[in-house]
């Protein structure tokens, strides 16, 4: 089983969307837990931390469920500009960041 | 505030061969991570330094080391290159273990094995 589990998509929406991103993490000890965002053959950038009660920035909001071993991203109100692949990170005790495969996002017009 | 740096952007060696990748982080951080990211994989942890000590390693073998330097630059160097080693290679870096501190990333490396 993989460390970090996400469903690679892709997640094909209209514009204007809502749409939902889920992850799943093996180790129960994990610390610390991200959202990246990788546009095509570009680095992965930071889009968000994910803290146990939930946060907000703007169009986004995360959430995590630490029983279920369990975090999601919600999008709102999808922009041609939010395709790229969303990338679940969780951090252990070790501080090395464990990627998830991705999930890839389409907005169309 | 110059983000992390990585050089060179391309690299194209030949099987056997030797490769050196180099970063510097975002000044002030002091811990300098490693990462692959083969073709249609997600990114693999390489290595992680921090204040000039190697802290962790990944699922790689010997023949993929590196080190960082005392102004907290690093290189990663890959000894007897193979096909398989082709991959967009990030270093990131952050504060250190200070907190709960997100990594930062460079543009990459790609290297290309023929």
């Amino acid at each position: 089983r993989k460390e970090v589990e996400q469903d690679p998509g892709p997640f094909n929406v209209p514009e204007g969307a809502t749409v939902a991103f889920n992850c799943t993490y093996s180790n129960s000890a994990s610390q610390s837990f991200f959202w990246y965002r990788q546009d095509c053959r570009k680095e992965p950038k930071l889009l968000m931390s994910v803290y146990s009660s939930g946060n907000e920035d703007g169009r986004f909001t995360a959430q995590l469920n630490r029983a279920s071993q369990y975090i999601s991203l919600l999008i709102r109100d999808s922009k041609l500009s939010d395709s790229a692949t969303y990338l679940c990170v969780v951090r252990g005790s070790s501080y090395k960041l464990i990627f998830g495969s991705g999930t890839r996002l389409l907005v169309r017009p | 505030e110059a983000g992390v740096t990585q050089s060179p952007t391309h690299l194209i060696k030949t099987r056997g061969q030797q490769a050196t990748l180099r970063c510097s982080p975002i000044s002030g951080h002091t811990s300098v991570y490693w990462y692959q990211q083969a073709l249609g994989l997600g990114l693999q942890f390489l290595l992680w330094y921090d204040e000039g000590e190697e802290r962790n390693r990944g699922n790689f073998p010997p023949r993929f080391s590196g080190r960082q330097f005392p102004n907290y630059s690093s290189e990663l160097n890959v000894n007897a290159l193979e096909l398989e080693d082709s991959a967009l290679y990030l270093c990131a870096s952050s504060p250190g273990q200070v907190g709960d501190q997100p990594q930062h990333f460079g543009d990459g490396t790609r290297l290309s094995i023929l």
